[in-house]
């Protein structure tokens, strides 16, 4: 059981060029999240989704577009990819919303993303 | 401006001590609250939560405690154990959002 996988782990991008990670969830869960980290900031959702074909934006949306097409799938892209981007990005997925009542984001082990 | 602080960003502690880990939260509308555990090159883990309706909740050796009035929780590790070194994200939800909003972390290390 793989749980939550992320791909790439690791990219390096110039400044402008476009890139896609993918999230992808073997667990039924109907809600799945992007989050990015970086130091002294936590973890900050960047969007979410409460089901196939829905998105939402989370607290740090800008410079990123996300497909959730099919249910196990999570995508987030970044059109063109700028330095404030550089950042460990982290995928999970919940049964329930937000993360309330069994209180478990499964999240996947993080894509490390440099922009130069 | 951040609903969730963990203000200590690290916290060494003795092996077999208590670490005590702690979390501020500004939004009243927060009715269910989670701790989190990051290793290194990991993803972070479920640890134990709280709902608004408990002031305690314990799970083995990890307890946390919830002050509403305060709009503080904090998480005990009795006793401390090298293998718990790590990241601890405190994180919050409720109302009707699906968000869950996470602290900054505090990096805990244990030493033998």
């Amino acid at each position: 059981n793989a749980g939550v996988t992320q791909t790439p782990k690791f990219r390096v991008l110039k400044t402008g060029q476009s890139m896609t990670l993918l999230c992808a969830q073997d667990m039924n869960h109907e809600y799945m999240y992007w989050y990015r980290q970086d130091p002294g900031m936590g973890l900050r959702l960047i969007h979410y989704s409460v089901g196939e074909g829905t998105t939402a934006k989370g607290e740090v949306p800008d410079g990123y577009n996300v497909s959730r097409l099919k249910k196990q799938n999570f995508l987030l892209g970044l059109e063109s990819a700028a330095p404030s981007q550089t950042s460990v990005y982290f995928c999970a997925s919940s049964y329930h919303p937000g993360g309330a009542g069994t209180g478990e984001l499964f999240f996947g082990e993080g894509s490390r993303l440099t922009v130069l | 401006d951040q609903q969730v602080k963990q203000n200590s960003p690290s916290l060494s502690v003795q092996e077999g001590r208590i670490s005590i880990l702690n979390c501020d939260y500004t939004n009243s509308m927060f009715d269910y609250f989670l701790w989190y555990k990051k290793y290194p090159a990991e993803g972070p883990t479920f640890l134990i939560s709280i709902s608004s309706i408990k002031d305690k909740n314990e799970d083995g050796r990890f307890t946390v405690f919830l002050n509403k009035s305060a709009k503080h929780l904090s998480l005990h590790i009795v006793p401390s154990q090298p293998g718990d070194s790590a990241v601890y994200f405190c994180a919050a939800s409720g109302g009707s959002s699906y968000k869950l909003i996470f602290g900054s972390g505090t990096r805990l290390l244990v030493r033998p």
